[in-house]
């Protein structure tokens, strides 16, 4: 079946302009998750939405950034106002509830803030 | 101290050898536990999951847990170059699904 999709793939905006990245998750999968990882660094969690349980926030590294899912599917991360230090590669993930936890990751989107 | 633990490497070993990746956790509690294979530019990719003290195989991969010492490894057998990657070890705390990862070691295999 489908995978995870991102899109766009890449993606080069100027400094103080907004972003908006898009994840859809595998068709049935209630979990989804935003990391962010820069150049030859780990995996930076952002955000987690859980069916519609209140999303854990908890990895936002500032104000600028948003994210929404809509109809327990497809999400929307939003940077505001970006900065050269927003420049990464934006990986989604999703997962099914109950139990087993395993992530499937999406190929991620390329941001360049320049 | 970091909640998940990975030596960074680069790991280097010959092709056709055993390369062990190794991986602690600093939470007691947790239950499921990941390796992820991530070539150069690409995503992580999901190999091996263990719940259960022990070893667990599949094709030349090998996923070990030891709950009692909080270590997880993983054992990739007649080690190939397409081998080569960053191998990331991840846990889940349970009853909830937000997973934390370690930084990953870097695996070279050496034709």
């Amino acid at each position: 079946g489908a995978g995870v999709s991102q899109s766009p793939s890449n993606k080069v905006t100027e400094k103080g302009k907004d972003v908006e990245l898009r994840c859809d998750p595998i068709s049935g999968h209630t979990a989804l998750y935003w990391y962010r990882q820069s150049l030859g660094q780990g995996l930076e969690f952002l955000i987690y939405f859980q069916g519609n349980s209140a999303p854990d926030k908890s990895g936002l590294p500032s104000d600028r950034f948003s994210a929404e899912r809509t109809g327990g599917s497809v999400s929307t991360l939003t940077i505001q106002r970006t900065q050269q230090e927003d420049s990464a590669v934006y990986l989604c993930a999703s997962s099914v509830s109950g139990g087993t936890y395993e992530q499937y990751f999406g190929p991620g989107t390329r941001l360049t803030v320049t | 101290q970091k909640e998940v633990e990975q030596n960074s490497g680069p790991l280097s070993v010959p092709e056709g050898a055993i390369a062990s990746l190794n991986c602690t956790y600093s939470d007691r509690g947790s239950q499921s536990f990941f390796w992820y294979r991530q070539y150069s530019g690409k995503s992580p990719e999901l190999i091996m999951f263990i719940y259960s003290n022990g070893d667990k195989e599949d094709g030349r991969f090998t996923a070990q847990l030891n709950k009692a010492s909080q270590y997880v490894s993983l054992l990739i057998r007649d080690s190939q170059p397409s081998d080569s990657a960053t191998y990331l070890c991840a846990v889940n705390s349970g009853g909830y699904q937000k997973v934390t990862f370690g930084t990953g070691t870097k695996l070279q295999v050496i034709p």
